[in-house]
């Protein structure tokens, strides 16, 4: 089992930038989230999706942060323009949701830099 | 005030101590989770528990819903147990929603 695949595992850019966060879900696995880790805030629900589905972005910062999820096996996290009070770890997870409840599983997380 | 709140927040033991860690939460959940995360490192899953008690090697979760609380125990702590721990509640109802405690910083020296 390759569990819930990131990239890139780590990136830096200059502010201004476009940055773009990838995740493969374990094959299976029918939800997906998104999460923000800071040093200040702990670990944060971004966005979470059901079968692909958006269900729930209320912890989307702004504008600035969109999140797609094309496909089963794939989805992406965006920033554009990117600022340096996005530098956080960004770790994406997924789980199987059925009749009972199932554990989340994470990523080694995508640690991001803005300069 | 925090849905979820753990304590303590920072915790140094000596390889071999029994350490308790607890987690309180106000909101009416489903599960609970128990996350491991090392420094600089990915999260993992140590447990996910709805009633009772599990049991890993070491480590014990229990959870009392009544009380809405939870502990985590590791019995004759190591070094390699340094980490953070998390504790996480998944939201009832049709929402698939984890809500995280701020973490403890655990320490065990040789």
């Amino acid at each position: 089992d390759a569990g819930v695949i990131q990239s890139p595992r780590h990136e830096v850019t200059e502010m201004g930038q476009e940055v773009t966060l990838r995740c493969k879900p374990i094959s299976g696995h029918n939800s997906l989230f998104w999460y923000r880790q800071t040093m200040m805030r702990g670990l944060e629900l971004l966005i979470y999706f059901n079968n692909n589905v958006p269900i729930d972005d209320s912890g989307m910062p702004e504008d600035r942060f969109s999140a797609k999820m094309p496909n089963a096996s794939f989805s992406t996290l965006k920033i554009q323009p990117s600022e340096p009070r996005d530098s956080a770890v960004y770790f994406c997870a997924s789980s199987f949701r059925g009749g009972s409840n199932q554990p989340q599983h994470f990523g080694d997380g995508t640690r991001l830099s803005i300069l | 005030k925090n849905e979820v709140e753990q304590s303590p927040q920072n915790l140094t033991a000596q390889e071999g101590e029994f350490i308790t860690i607890n987690c309180s939460y106000s909101v009416g959940i489903s599960a609970l989770h128990w996350l491991q995360q090392h420094p600089g490192g990915g999260i993992v899953s140590l447990f996910m528990l709805s009633s009772g008690k599990k049991k890993h090697g070491r480590l014990i979760a229990t959870i009392n819903i009544q009380e809405k609380h939870s502990s985590l125990h590791i019995t004759a702590s190591h070094p390699r147990d340094s980490a953070v721990y998390i504790c996480a509640v998944l939201i009832g109802g049709a929402t698939n929603k984890l809500i995280f405690g701020t973490g403890t910083l655990l320490a065990v020296q040789p």
